[in-house]
């Protein structure tokens, strides 16, 4: 069964740090790309970064409230994806949840998230 | 960086009818736009890629078109599972989501 399983989340305070952990299992991990999308309680999705896989030599990238502060990291050997996170604020708090990427190629490749893990709390809070 | 715009953001609707969800870029994005149901309590699942191919084992009542900046979502005869939240996505540069839509009875 494919499957991505977060853990890591937690209670932190304000200026904090937290390091969350995401196994996958079922597929090529080492090939594939994972992201970090969060959601704060109520709200909609938002994007907070993605590693890439083996081909494209592990890449990162960030979204614009997280970088600088947040960093995506991941160990093939043990199909695992880290997101390290410091400078905690209390609009850090949502859900975490890692997700894979696939893409669909005609002409362009079309990427897209077909499995997510069922997500991490992580809660900053004094 | 692009927007991702949605309306409405939310709608009422019974079984067995009709709706359709509007997605709006703030620049031309070709078709590089998902759609993604999201039902209380649980994460997201990955319905139309690239604007309009239905992921596997995604019923055929769901449907998207559209590319450039408009785009929609479609779903045709409401079943009870259908009632959740509604995000499209944008993948082509960077990976923005519109705010969501709220589908109720």
């Amino acid at each position: 069964e494919v499957q991505l399983v977060e853990s890591g989340g937690d209670l932190v305070q304000p200026g904090g740090s937290l390091k969350l952990s995401c196994e996958a299992s079922g597929f090529g991990f080492s090939g594939s790309a994972i992201h970090w999308v969060r959601q704060a309680s109520g709200k909609g999705l938002e994007w907070v970064g993605r590693i890439g896989g083996r081909g494209d030599g592990h890449a990162t990238a960030y979204g614009a409230s997280v970088t600088g502060r947040f960093i995506i990291s991941r160990d093939d050997s043990t199909n695992t994806a880290y997101l390290e996170m410091d400078s905690l604020k209390t609009e850090d708090t949502a859900v975490y949840y890692c997700t894979r990427e696939d893409y669909y190629q005609i002409y362009y490749s079309y990427y897209y998230m077909d499995v997510w893990g069922k997500g991490t709390t992580v809660t900053v809070s004094s | 960086d692009i927007q991702m715009t949605q309306s409405p953001s939310s709608l009422s609707a019974s079984l067995g009818h009709r709706v359709t969800i509007t997605c709006r870029a703030s620049q031309d994005i070709g078709y590089h736009l998902n759609w993604y149901q999201q039902r209380p309590g649980k994460a997201p699942d990955l319905l139309i890629f690239a604007a309009s191919n239905l992921q596997s084992a995604v019923p055929s009542r769901f449907s998207g078109s559209g590319s450039g900046t408009d785009f929609t979502l479609t779903i045709s005869g409401l079943q009870p599972e259908d009632f959740a939240t509604y995000y499209c996505q944008q993948t082509s540069s960077g990976f923005t989501f519109g705010q969501g839509t709220k589908l109720e009875i």
